[in-house]
């Protein structure tokens, strides 16, 4: 059973650049959160994908959007990078349900902007 | 303003002891609260869960407590390994639509399990 998968592993950009990260939640899962995780902090909640709408956002800007597709797979879209936006990049996945449902999250992906 | 708080950033134990880490949470509409451990380079392993109708959720040799008046959380792990070692995340989360909302983490205590 494949759990949540996420690639590329790394990627460094410069600022000003656009990025583009993906993720495969766990099989028969059917909802995907994006978090930021910066050094020494917890992972922030950037937003949640279900249905292939954007169902909760955190305070996050607008250069941050995102996609789900049919097969539930999400991509995590950053514009105009900023130094500030290096960080762990983690997706993770759930099935919505009873309210208790549990995120599993990815590997991540790490992003330098220089 | 942080509503989830783990005020120990470290923690050192000696193995086979029980380690023991506290999270404290302000919102009172957090309804789900979670542990996740994490390794470096990985994403978060979840460890263990407890809804806030209940006060204790065992699973082996880990056990959450829930105080609800007193707005705190703890993890129990006995008896700890070393392959313990990494650091722990609290986690809460609102209901949302009726399933679970945003999960909210602390900054995490990192736990030494020395042999």
């Amino acid at each position: 059973d494949a759990g949540v998968t996420q690639s590329p592993t790394h990627l460094i950009k410069t600022r000003g650049q656009q990025v583009t990260l993906r993720c495969s939640p766990k099989s028969g899962h059917d909802t995907v959160s994006w978090y930021q995780q910066a050094l020494g902090q917890g992972p922030q909640f950037i937003f949640q994908y279900y249905e292939e709408e954007e169902r909760q956002r955190g305070n996050f800007p607008d250069r941050f959007s995102g996609h789900q597709f049919p097969n539930y797979s999400s991509e995590l879209n950053v514009n105009a990078l900023l130094l500030g936006d290096s960080a762990l990049y983690l997706c993770a996945s759930s099935l919505v349900g009873t309210g208790q449902e549990t995120q599993y999250f990815g590997p991540g992906t790490r992003l330098l902007v220089l | 303003d942080q509503q989830v708080k783990q005020n120990s950033p470290s923690l050192s134990v000696q193995e086979g002891r029980i380690s023991i880490l506290n999270c404290d949470y302000t919102n009172s509409m957090f309804d789900y609260f979670l542990w996740y451990k994490k390794y470096p380079a990985e994403g978060p392993t979840f460890l263990i869960s407890i809804s806030s109708i209940k006060d204790k959720n065992e699973d082996g040799r880990f056990t959450v407590f829930l105080n609800k008046s007193a707005k705190h959380l703890s993890l129990h792990i006995v008896p700890s390994q070393p392959g313990d070692s990494a650091v722990y995340f609290c986690a809460a989360s609102p209901n949302y639509g009726g399933s679970q909302g945003n999960l909210i983490f602390g900054k995490g205590t990192k736990l030494s399990v020395k042999p």
